[in-house]
């Protein structure tokens, strides 16, 4: 069965950084792209960053770009969202979810709410 | 403000048949696969269907997808009380960006 299961949510001020994890089992996870996805609270989804089974091709949201980064360590199963210079409209549930680039996202976890206030 | 344009809400009663439509543009759906997703009150997305009009196991065939130049159309009939939620549209854009639409809450009544 695949789970996917994010950590690392909570309540950081404006300006602060905070790093989300998404531990992956019962699949391959070195052959999937994965990808995180936000919904602020009461609105819809929104893309944020993907980044390839080897991490080779990785892509931002334009909102995100040069604050976030993506990453993922293969041997551990696990998908990284490093956030700094948070601000209050990147507060929302984060979810990790698996599939390709350009394609469908199959499998999606839990998410794991991120608060930016002061 | 969401590229891909989808109704704010719908209804029907039970038993009924419902569609609910994604706009875009040549940039994203008119070139690309779309792809539909369930989020039940309180819970994650769930893929509905990818690559138009395909659907994931175990997904019933009550719920169909179809795409036209650039809008698609999620179908939903014999309208159950556990379909509502709110149904998402996804698709690539050429500006490397995944979009979704702007969300459709659906009302069983």
């Amino acid at each position: 069965e695949v789970q996917l299961v994010e950590s690392g949510g909570g309540l950081v001020k404006p300006g602060g950084s905070l790093r989300l994890s998404c531990a992956a089992s019962g699949f391959t996870f070195s052959s999937y792209s994965m990808n995180w996805v936000r919904q602020a609270p009461g609105k819809g989804l929104e893309w944020v960053s993907s980044i390839s089974s080897s991490s080779s091709y990785i892509y931002y949201a334009d909102s995100v770009k040069g604050r976030f980064t993506i990453s993922r360590d293969n041997a551990k199963n696990s998908l990284y969202l490093q956030m700094n210079s948070l601000r209050a409209e990147d507060t929302a549930v984060y979810y990790c979810a698996r599939g390709d680039f350009g394609q469908y996202f199959d499998y999606w976890g839990q998410g794991t709410l991120v608060t930016v206030s002061s | 403000q969401s590229v891909l344009t989808q109704p704010p809400s719908v209804s029907a009663a039970p038993g009924q048949k419902v569609t609910i439509s994604c706009s875009g543009s040549s940039s994203n759906i008119g070139n690309n696969y779309v792809s539909w997703y369930q989020q039940l009150p309180g819970t994650a997305p769930k893929l509905l269907i990818y690559e138009n009009n395909k659907r994931p196991s175990g997904i019933p065939d009550r719920f169909s997808g179809s795409k036209s130049g650039t809008s698609a159309t999620l179908g939903i009939t014999g309208l159950q009380t556990g379909d509502e939620a709110d149904y998402y549209c996804g698709t690539w854009d050429s500006s490397l960006s995944v979009l979704f639409g702007g969300g459709t809450k659906l009302t069983v009544l």
